[in-house]
Formats: structure tokens, C-alpha cells, sequence
């Protein structure tokens, strides 16, 4: 079975310091990665998936599949950016939709 | 476009009692899914629809907690009789492709 690891439960840095939140995954197979945020008084949201390889709001990840890790980077972190983060897996397959998630990683940005 | 729609948003029980969650996702959505999300965990799969099918629904405690998606759009989501483990937010999703889910403001369940 496939498993979702974010180490950190809580993660503060200073406005305009680089941040990195971890995430880790056990999975056998090729899977999908996403990074799901949730802003305070919002519902959770997509921030970015791996295979689009795109920069969203500043933050990237890259898939390593050497490592099993997919974790979340900005180089200059902003107030705005304060909120819950979850790492997800998405198996494929016959298991197709079906979202493991992290147990999340709470982001404070400090002014 | 509007997005997922949940009632109520909160909702208060005591054990042994019924409630029910009503999740109305984004129109032309196929794909839902209903998320337990307990304090200081990550959302946990409940069940996923295709249309109005269940594609998965391992995860679902079917002894108390059922699930139907009349004419593949609306759902609802029962627990009878509830027990004070079943104190969650319960998070509706719905998705077209493969891009991603959306997901609806959820509904805060505290069972006394």
C-alpha cells in the first residue's frame, strides 16, 4: 500500500527566506504527486502537480524517484504563503483518482 | 464556475444518533469522492463515484456509514449510528481529469 510521509508538522521561517517543505512517499509503482494547499477560512486547493512541471505562486517540486520524495520549494518565502500544506499520491491505475495524503506540514511566515 | 457545494457546514450529534452530509459538485464533474478528515490528519478516502457507480469504496466502515450518488451528480453521505471516533470534518472532492480534484468547504461533525 502506498504511504505519504511530511516529517515536519510545523515549519516557520522569515519573510524572504527560502523554504522547503518535505514530503516523502512509499509506492512500488509510477506515481502522481500533488501538492494540496489549504489557506486559513479557505477550502483546500491545488497548488501544483508533478507532471506539469509548472511554478506556481513561486513554489516548484521535483519528483525524485531515487529518493521517493517530492518536496515543495521557494526560494523567497512571502506572508501570503502562510497556510496548511499536503503532500498526495495518486497510485494510477486501478486506483486512479484515489488521493493518499500526508498528514500535512503547517507553513508560518514570519514579517 | 461555482464550486463544490457542501450543507451543512457544521453539525452537532450525540452518539448512536444519524446525520447526514449533502455534497453537490461542480456540473459535468464525473469523479466524486467523499474525505474523512480527522484533527491533525491528512483527508483519508472515504469513497470515490464514477458517475453514479462506486469505483472505491474499501476504506468506507460499512457497518455504519453509507453513501449514494442518485443520477451521478448530487451526493449524500450517512453514518447511523454514529460513534464519537466519527468527530471529523468530512471533505466532498470532485474531479473531470486528470489535473486535479476541487474541493468543497466540508462539513465539521462533532459527535458527543
Amino acid at each position: 500500500a502506498q504511504r505519504v510521509t511530511q516529517p515536519e508538522k510545523l515549519l516557520s521561517v522569515f519573510k524572504g527566506a527560502p523554504v522547503e517543505l518535505k514530503c516523502n512517499y512509499s509506492y512500488s509503482g509510477s506515481p502522481e504527486l500533488f501538492w494540496y494547499v489549504q489557506y486559513s477560512r479557505q477550502r483546500l486547493q491545488l497548488l501544483l502537480r508533478h507532471i506539469s512541471r509548472e511554478s506556481i505562486k513561486g513554489f516548484t517540486a521535483d519528483l525524485n524517484k531515487g529518493e521517493t520524495s517530492f518536496h515543495l520549494k521557494k526560494p523567497f518565502a512571502q506572508e501570503e504563503d502562510s497556510a496548511m500544506y499536503y503532500c498526495a499520491l495518486d497510485a494510477g491505475g486501478t486506483s486512479y483518482g484515489k488521493l493518499t495524503f500526508g498528514q500535512g506540514t503547517i507553513l508560518t511566515v514570519h514579517p | 464556475e461555482a464550486g463544490v457545494a457542501q450543507s451543512p457546514r457544521y453539525k452537532i450529534i450525540e452518539k448512536r444518533q444519524s446525520v447526514a452530509f449533502w455534497c453537490n459538485p461542480i456540473s459535468g464533474h464525473a469523479t466524486l469522492y467523499w474525505y474523512q478528515q480527522i484533527l491533525g490528519q491528512g483527508p483519508k478516502l472515504l469513497i470515490q463515484f464514477q458517475n453514479n457507480g462506486v469505483v472505491d469504496d474499501s476504506q468506507l466502515p460499512k457497518d455504519r456509514f453509507s453513501a449514494e450518488r442518485l443520477k451521478g451528480v448530487d451526493s449524500t453521505l450517512k453514518i447511523q449510528p454514529a460513534k464519537l471516533e466519527d468527530s471529523a470534518v468530512y471533505l466532498c472532492a470532485s474531479s473531470l481529469s486528470s489535473y486535479g480534484q476541487y474541493f468543497g468547504p466540508g462539513t465539521r461533525l462533532t459527535v458527543t
